[in-house]
């Protein structure tokens, strides 16, 4: 089965900095790569997604890289502000009917954002 | 936007009791939902995939006869964990999709189970 690793584990980084996380995929056959923000005690929100026909999308601050060749895939924050400390996941599918469609994730990213 | 709901958010239980965990797709109709666990610190672990009106499909190592799990309808889906024990506790989270041609999940906000 499709297996994710995610790196780092944590990161801090100062208020008005940049972050990077990457997350690396097993299974070519993977075609979705969504990235969710996990605040404390609370379940994962979709923060951008990225379909493998596409190499780039951003959305404002928040930025994804997909390099299907290589089997990576990597989330960009820029100017980055204390609300966007939280845990950070990324994971990938297959396809859109059934179990194809369901998300292995990567281990987490914890984000603190320092003033 | 699409909303998931779990109840209830947080329950305590004795151990050897059965507890039902509801998760339900507010304004769309979900045609796939999908049950996770996640431990303290770690990352979400997919339990099984429920289409509605199917048996839903387990993941190797998740207990089949003790976390139930049945997608009744469209817009609701249950996990019982049965015969509960301590390390059952955990955070249960569902997503659903939508079906079509949308590939996004759309998250609950998580059940805190606590088995005493």
């Amino acid at each position: 089965g499709e297996n994710v690793e995610q790196h780092p584990s944590t990161l801090s980084v100062q208020e008005g900095d940049s972050a990077v996380i990457k997350c690396t995929y097993s299974d070519s056959a993977s075609n979705y790569f969504p990235w969710y923000k996990q605040e404390l005690g609370k379940g994962p929100q979709l923060i951008i997604d990225i379909r493998s026909n596409v190499g780039e999308k951003k959305d404002q601050r928040i930025a994804v890289t997909l390099n299907k060749t290589a089997k990576h895939f990597s989330l960009h924050i820029t100017e980055t502000q204390p609300e966007d400390s939280a845990v950070y996941f990324c994971a990938a599918s297959m396809g859109l009917t059934g179990t194809a469609s369901k998300l292995t994730f990567g281990t987490g990213t914890r984000l603190q954002v320092t003033l | 936007g699409a909303v998931v709901s779990q109840h209830p958010s947080r329950v305590i239980c004795k151990s050897g009791t059965s507890v039902k965990i509801e998760c339900r797709s507010l304004d769309f109709q979900a045609t796939t939902m999908f049950w996770y666990r996640q431990f303290p610190k770690q990352s979400l672990m997919l339990m099984a995939t429920s289409n509605e009106g199917s048996k839903a499909t387990y993941e190797q190592g998740v207990e089949k006869d003790k976390f139930l799990i049945n997608h009744a309808s469209l817009t609701l889906s249950t996990l019982t964990v049965t015969s509960a024990h301590p390390e059952d506790s955990s955070f249960y989270i569902c997503s659903a999709r939508d079906g079509g041609l949308s590939y996004e999940q759309y998250f609950g906000p998580g059940t805190r189970l606590t088995v005493t």
